[in-house]
């Protein structure tokens, strides 16, 4: 079983549209988490970190389950230039070992 | 401010060959330094990290090495390159024990391609 899974997708949406993507871990000792976009051929850039009690910003809002051990990401009302790659990532409590998802591939449709 | 420059930005390598990548960082002491790899539409696979000059840690077995011969330098090496080296090289910083500053800043990537 992979560390963090993720779905790998395309999503098409639509623009305007609410997308939401989740991710799960394995490692139970993990302890932050966060969610980098990238772009094609291009570097992750870090999106949010996400908290215990959820966080937003602005279009984006970032969940936390410790329980079920998922995080997930929403993103209201799509934009042509949302569309990445958004990667799940998380770090392994007293470690200092950060672990990417695969990522999930977002198409903003036209 | 922090910032991490990484070159070159495309390499083109024949097999056999050897290798080397350079990262520094600027406008931050002591951070925890880290080499991925990207494999062509696959996902960021860690291959080390550094917590201090000289300390390296390696996640996976291969033909590539790293070293830090300077608190914000951090070079990749390979004394002889596989076709299956061929990727997306990204370097790495983040500040350790400093809550808000955990994350981890990426430089602009090296492309690799074994030939």
């Amino acid at each position: 079983r992979k560390e963090v899974e993720q779905d790998p997708g395309p999503f098409n949406v639509p623009e305007g549209a609410t997308v939401a993507f989740n991710c799960t871990y394995s490692n139970s000792a993990s302890q932050s988490f966060f969610w980098y976009r990238q772009d094609c051929r291009k570097e992750p850039k870090l999106l949010m970190s996400v908290y215990s009690s959820g966080n937003e910003d602005g279009r984006f809002t970032a969940q936390l389950n410790r329980a079920s051990q998922y995080i997930s990401l929403l993103i209201r009302d799509s934009k042509l230039s949302d569309s990445a790659t958004y990667l799940c990532v998380v770090n392994i409590g007293g470690t200092y070992k950060y672990i990417f998802g695969t990522g999930t591939r977002l198409k903003v449709l036209a | 401010s922090q910032t991490i420059h990484q070159w070159p930005a495309t390499l083109v390598q024949p097999v056999g060959s050897p290798l080397s990548l350079e990262c520094t960082v600027e406008g931050t002491s002591n951070p925890n330094l880290y080499w991925y790899r990207q494999a062509a539409g696959r996902g960021l696979q860690l291959l080390f990290y550094s917590v201090g000059i000289g300390q390296i840690s390696s996640e996976v077995p291969q033909n590539l090495s790293a070293s830090r011969p300077q608190d914000r330098q951090f070079i990749l090496s390979s004394k002889k390159l596989l076709l299956s080296d061929s990727g997306f090289y990204l370097c790495a910083w983040s500040v350790p024990q400093v809550p808000a500053m955990e994350k981890l800043f990426f430089g602009s990537g090296t492309q690799l391609s074994v030939l």
